[in-house]
């Protein structure tokens, strides 16, 4: 069957330590994938996206790889800051067919400490 | 630009009785989704757009209805609500250009059905 994992359980850093998210898939071929950031009560708000044919995409202290033989994207954020607290997203284009139709993981909670 | 507005943002209906949840968006995106939201679940795509006039079953379509009528407003309506409707509901559009998928949501709708 069709799946996206991330880690269930709540990932709990201190401040200045890098935090580390796994999404794995399986049975999806996706042409991308992307990593969102929900605050509770609020709407998912969109981070980066990797495309198929990319290893590796940062944007200031985040960095996202993907790896289409192992189907598993990291996420990274270096440096972290307890505002960086909040639950990650990762998606992708499981349906097919384009039109960005995004299939969700979960998503992890991540808490950083001071 | 207000991006992408949900309303109401809290609903209580009866079993059985019919509403229509209203998102609008100001970005002129040609893509339009509706996901619900349910604790431990990832977003699950319930109906898509593609323009107006176009509209497409998502993973979980049963029970939902939608049109377009234009290119701003993409309406959910539940004709005879369920208590497994009971959900959290969110609208997303982005913009129809392949290398540009990124998804803008709303705030969300919190449907509880009693």
């Amino acid at each position: 069957s069709q799946k996206i994992e991330q880690n269930s359980e709540a990932l709990n850093i201190q401040e200045g330590k890098t935090a580390t998210l796994t999404c794995n898939y399986t049975n999806y071929s996706p042409a991308y994938l992307q990593w969102y950031r929900q605050d509770p009560g609020r709407g998912p708000v969109f981070l980066l996206l990797i495309r198929e044919n990319e290893k590796e995409k940062r944007k200031e202290r985040l960095k996202v790889t993907f790896d289409t033989t192992l189907k598993q994207s990291l996420f990274h954020i270096t440096a972290s800051q307890p505002a960086d607290s909040a639950t990650y997203l990762c998606a992708l284009d499981g349906l097919g067919g384009g039109y960005n139709k995004l299939i969700f993981g979960a998503g992890t909670r991540l808490a950083v400490h001071p | 630009n207000a991006g992408v507005t949900q309303t109401p943002k809290f609903q209580v209906l009866k079993t059985g009785q019919s509403m229509t949840l209203q998102c609008a968006q100001d970005m002129n995106h040609e893509y339009m989704s509706w996901y619900r939201q349910d604790p431990g679940m990832g977003l699950r795509l319930i109906h898509y757009s593609v323009g107006a006039g176009i509209t497409d079953q998502g993973e979980v379509p049963n029970g939902y209805n939608v049109s377009r009528s234009t290119t701003e407003d993409f309406p959910l309506r539940l004709l005879s609500a369920a208590p497994s409707q009971t959900s959290v509901y969110f609208c997303a559009s982005s913009h129809g250009q392949t290398l540009n998928t990124e998804a803008f949501f709303g705030q969300g709708t919190r449907l509880t059905v009693v």
